[in-house]
């Protein structure tokens, strides 16, 4: 069975751009989360995906985006790129929403922002 | 906001021995869960507990759990070179959703051969 599936693995953007992350869930998994890593603030929770609609969102700005396609995979945007935004971005699976159990993590996208 | 504080930040240990982590939360919770983490790479899930549960073995991992404390331990005995990594643990929260866990900062775990 194929993991979390997360592209691109690294990318490099200027500040200003936008930037588009992929996230390819466990089959059968509808639920996708995302969370971002710094070394400052550790590793934060972004937002949560279930059936395509958005369940819950962590303390970020309205530039980080995120949706979710009938097929659960699931894409995250940032846009009016900022030095801050520099991270791993990390995007996580599980079966059930609301069912306290283990997330299956991707490998991550690491971004930096020059 | 951070709900773990894992304690001590950096250990160093040699292979063959003991490594004890300890993680403190703040708020009620429905579980506990360790992950790990290799430089760099995404985060694999080590054990879950529940909060009705004191204690739970997986292999070489033994996590105790004491809500009236609020703070959970991870123990890897016989620590092998391999258990390089960062270890982090994790809370679902009383009312909160399974995608949305709330992490410590983590424990960097140096196992020298």
């Amino acid at each position: 069975k194929a993991g979390v599936t997360q592209t691109p693995r690294y990318l490099i953007k200027t500040r200003g751009q936008q930037v588009t992350l992929s996230c390819s869930p466990i089959s059968g998994h509808r639920s996708v989360s995302w969370y971002q890593q710094t070394p400052g603030q550790g590793l934060q929770f972004l937002f949560e995906y279930f059936s395509e609609t958005q369940r819950n969102k962590g303390n970020f700005p309205g530039r980080f985006s995120g949706r979710q396609f009938s097929n659960s995979r699931s894409e995250m945007n940032v846009s009016t790129l900022e030095l801050g935004d520099s991270a791993l971005y990390l995007c996580a699976s599980s079966l059930y929403l609301g069912q306290t159990g283990e997330l299956f993590f991707g490998e991550g996208s690491r971004l930096t922002v020059l | 906001s951070q709900q773990g504080e894992e304690d001590p930040q950096a250990l160093s240990i040699q292979e063959g021995e003991n490594a004890t982590m300890n993680c403190s939360y703040k708020t009620s919770i429905n579980n506990l869960q360790w992950y790990r983490q290799n430089s760099g790479r995404g985060l694999v899930h080590l054990i879950l507990i529940r909060s009705n549960e004191r204690e739970k073995h997986s292999g070489r991992l033994r996590v105790t759990l004491d809500t009236s404390k609020k703070s959970s331990s991870l123990l890897i005995t016989a620590s092998r070179a391999a258990d390089t990594a960062s270890y982090f643990c994790a809370t679902a929260n009383y009312g909160g959703s399974q995608g949305n866990l709330i992490f410590g900062k983590g424990t960097k775990l140096s196992v020298k051969p």
